[in-house]
C-alpha cells in the first residue's frame, strides 16, 4: 500500500522559479525521506529529515516536516531545467514481526517536474 | 564506491514465461530490496532481506514471485509464470543501515511481458 499522498501530481514551471512538492502521509513514521528519478533511472536520495526535526536544507532544497498534521513539503529554489524529474516522498516507519525489528520504507506516487528553459 | 548492480536492464517475454532478475548490491550493505514499479507509480516494496533472511514480504505475490539472498550478498527475483500486469520496472537497492537511513538504488530491469 502507498503510504504518502503527493501534491501535485505534476508541475511546470520556468526555469529561476522555486518548485513546492507537498506530502501527506497517515501513520507515525521515524522519518521521511524525498528522492528524485530521472526519466528510465533509478531513484536518488536527496535529503532525509526525521520526526523530531521540522526543517532541513541542503543546497537549493529546502525539507519541513509537520508531524501533527501528517505532512511534509519539499521545496526547491532557483530551479534549473536539469531539476526535470520525478520527485517521491517516503515515510520511513519502524515494524516488528516475529521478534525483528526493522525499518520500512514507503513511496508516495510522486510528482512529476517540469523545468522549462 | 560501486553502485548496486542490477541485470538485465531490459527483457521481454510472452505471459506465462518465466524471468529472473539479479541484483548485487554495495560492499557491507547489509540490507537488501526489491521493489516494483508500475508506470507512472511509486515504488511498491516487494521484499526486504536482512543478511540472507527475509523481514518482510507481505507485498510479494507468492504464487509467482519468489526471492533469494545468496549468502547475504546477490539477490535473484524469480517471477513464473509472468502476467500482463507485472510488466513493470524492478528496482533493487541496499541500505548499510537495518532501521533508518537512505537507499541506494540500482538502475532497475524494464520488464514487459506480452
Amino acid at each position: 500500500s502507498q503510504q504518502g499522498e503527493e501534491d501535485p501530481q505534476a508541475l511546470s514551471i520556468q526555469e529561476g522559479e522555486n518548485a513546492t512538492m507537498n506530502c501527506s502521509y497517515k501513520t507515525s513514521i521515524n522519518n521521511l525521506q524525498w528522492y528524485r528519478q530521472n526519466s528510465g533511472r533509478g531513484l536518488v536520495h536527496l535529503i532525509l529529515i526525521r520526526s523530531n526535526e521540522r526543517e532541513k536544507h541542503s543546497g537549493r532544497l529546502r525539507v519541513t516536516l509537520d508531524t501533527s498534521k501528517k505532512s511534509s513539503s519539499l521545496l526547491i529554489t532557483a530551479s534549473r531545467a536539469a531539476d526535470t524529474a520525478s520527485y517521491f516522498c517516503a515515510t520511513d516507519a519502524y515494524l516488528s514481526t516475529g521478534g525483528t525489528s526493522y525499518g520500512k520504507l514507503t513511496f508516495g506516487q510522486g510528482t512529476i517536474l517540469t523545468v522549462h528553459p | 564506491e560501486a553502485g548496486v548492480a542490477q541485470s538485465p536492464r531490459y527483457k521481454i517475454i510472452e505471459k506465462r514465461q518465466s524471468v529472473a532478475f539479479w541484483c548485487n548490491p554495495i560492499s557491507g550493505h547489509a540490507t537488501l530490496y526489491w521493489y516494483q514499479q508500475i508506470l507512472g507509480q511509486g515504488p511498491k516494496l516487494l521484499i526486504q532481506f536482512q543478511n540472507n533472511g527475509v523481514v518482510d514480504d507481505s507485498q510479494l505475490p507468492k504464487d509467482r514471485f519468489s526471492a533469494e539472498r545468496l549468502k547475504g550478498v546477490d539477490s535473484t527475483l524469480k517471477i513464473q509464470p509472468a502476467k500482463l500486469e507485472d510488466s513493470a520496472v524492478y528496482l533493487c537497492a541496499s541500505s548499510f543501515a537495518r532501521a533508518t537511513g537512505e537507499l541506494f538504488f540500482g538502475e532497475g530491469s524494464r520488464l514487459t511481458v506480452l
